[in-house]
Formats: structure tokens, sequence, C-alpha cells
């Protein structure tokens, strides 16, 4: 079992369409947890937080079952610039580091 | 002014030859890390320094040698390249700290080094 999985996609939308990712994790030691977004040929870059309580940063909403050990990231009227791929990551601290363990990403394209 | 830089942008060499890969963050964090991104666009991590400390050391052939020479740096060294070694390899660091919860664990990326090996 991997340790993140997503649904690969790709998720085609149009524009103004809410969109739903499914996220979990197999390590329930797991103590962080975060969306990246990852544009075609660019470095991964943090899109929000994950907290247990969930949050909601303007049309993104995340969501983190701990017991289920389930992330979801909700966004809401979807735009062009949407379009990229999402990658649900999990923390583990090791140390002096965080390591992150990073999914194979759902790949989101929203039309016209 | 770029927060974590890496050069070069693309390499391409040919197998069995030897290269580098540097990385500079000017964010001030104590912490760096190597991540390889593969033709499946699966990240995964190789390497993390703390304050020029190795702190993960993945299942990482021994070919590959980081190298930090301070906080601010941390390079990747390979030698006798092999075909499966082409991939996007990314540089990130992290301010973390023992209590900084999820602001600690946030790690920010370079722009990443293409490496094709013919």
């Amino acid at each position: 079992r991997k340790e993140v999985e997503q649904d690969p996609g790709p998720f085609n939308v149009p524009e103004g369409a809410t969109v739903a990712f499914n996220c979990t994790y197999s390590n329930s030691a797991s103590q962080s947890f975060f969306w990246y977004r990852q544009d075609c040929r660019k470095e991964p870059k943090l899109l929000m937080s994950v907290y247990s309580s969930g949050n909601e940063d303007g049309r993104f909403t995340a969501q983190l079952n701990r017991a289920s050990q389930y992330i979801s990231l909700l966004i809401r009227d979807s735009k062009l610039s949407d379009s990229a791929t999402y990658l649900c990551v999990v923390n583990l601290r090791t140390g002096t580091a965080s390591k992150l363990t990073f999914g194979t990403g759902t790949r989101l394209q929203v039309t016209l | 002014d770029t927060a974590v830089s890496q050069t070069p942008k693309y390499l391409v060499t040919q197998m069995g030859n030897d290269k580098s890969i540097k990385c500079e963050q000017n964010l001030g964090h104590d912490t760096m890390y190597w991540y390889k991104q593969d033709s499946k666009k699966f990240l995964k991590i190789m390497f993390s320094y703390n304050n020029k400390e190795l702190i993960i050391n993945e299942t990482v052939p021994n070919r590959f040698s980081p190298k930090s020479p301070d906080k601010a740096h941390l390079n990747l060294h390979i030698n006798s390249l092999e075909l499966g070694d082409s991939a996007v390899y990314f540089c990130a660091s992290s301010p973390y700290a023992v209590g900084t919860g999820h602001d600690g664990d946030t790690q920010y990326f370079g722009p990443g080094t293409r490496l094709t090996v013919l």
C-alpha cells in the first residue's frame, strides 16, 4: 500500500464548478498535513496546511479525519487558473527535519 | 529575490559522467532537502540536512552524495550517472525547529534541475 494515496484523475471540470479531492495516508503517526499545488514543469508550492478542525482559505476548504486517516480538499467556483496537479502531503518529524511524503497527485483541468 | 535557487536548471550528460547540482536558500532556514521527481511525477525525498548535519538519508544509491558547506547551501554530487537517474531534482528548505508545528514543517521548493542522462 502506498504511504499516501490519491486518485490521479484527471478531473475535467467547467469553470465555476465545485470539485473535491480525497487522499488517504497509511502512517497513523503522521503529525502535520498539507496540500501542495504543482503546475506543469514547475516546483510544488504550498496551497494550504490542513488542520484537524478543518480550515478554509478563500475558495479552498481542507478537512482532516485522523481516525480514518483521510484528507480532503474542496475547491469552489473553479477558475481556469486552478488547473494544476494537487499533491496531498503528510509529514513525520524526524529529528530536526520534517519528512514530507507526497501522494502522486491529482490532476485538475478547468475548462471554459 | 529568489528564496530557494538551484543551478543548473537543465543538465544533459552522458552515462558514466559525474555531475553536481547546487542549491542555495536565502530564507534563513536551518533545514534543507533534496527530492527526486521521476517520469511518473512521483516526488520522493532523498536527503535532509539540518545546520550542515545529515538528518534523513533515504534508500539512495551511494553514487549520490550530498554536501552542505553551510546551512544556506546543500549541493548534490552524482557519480557514474545512469539512465535511471534522469529526473527532475528539487531542493527545498524549511524553518523546522521543535515546537514550530505546521509553520516549521512547511517546505519551500527551488525551481528544479531537469537531469537527462543519455
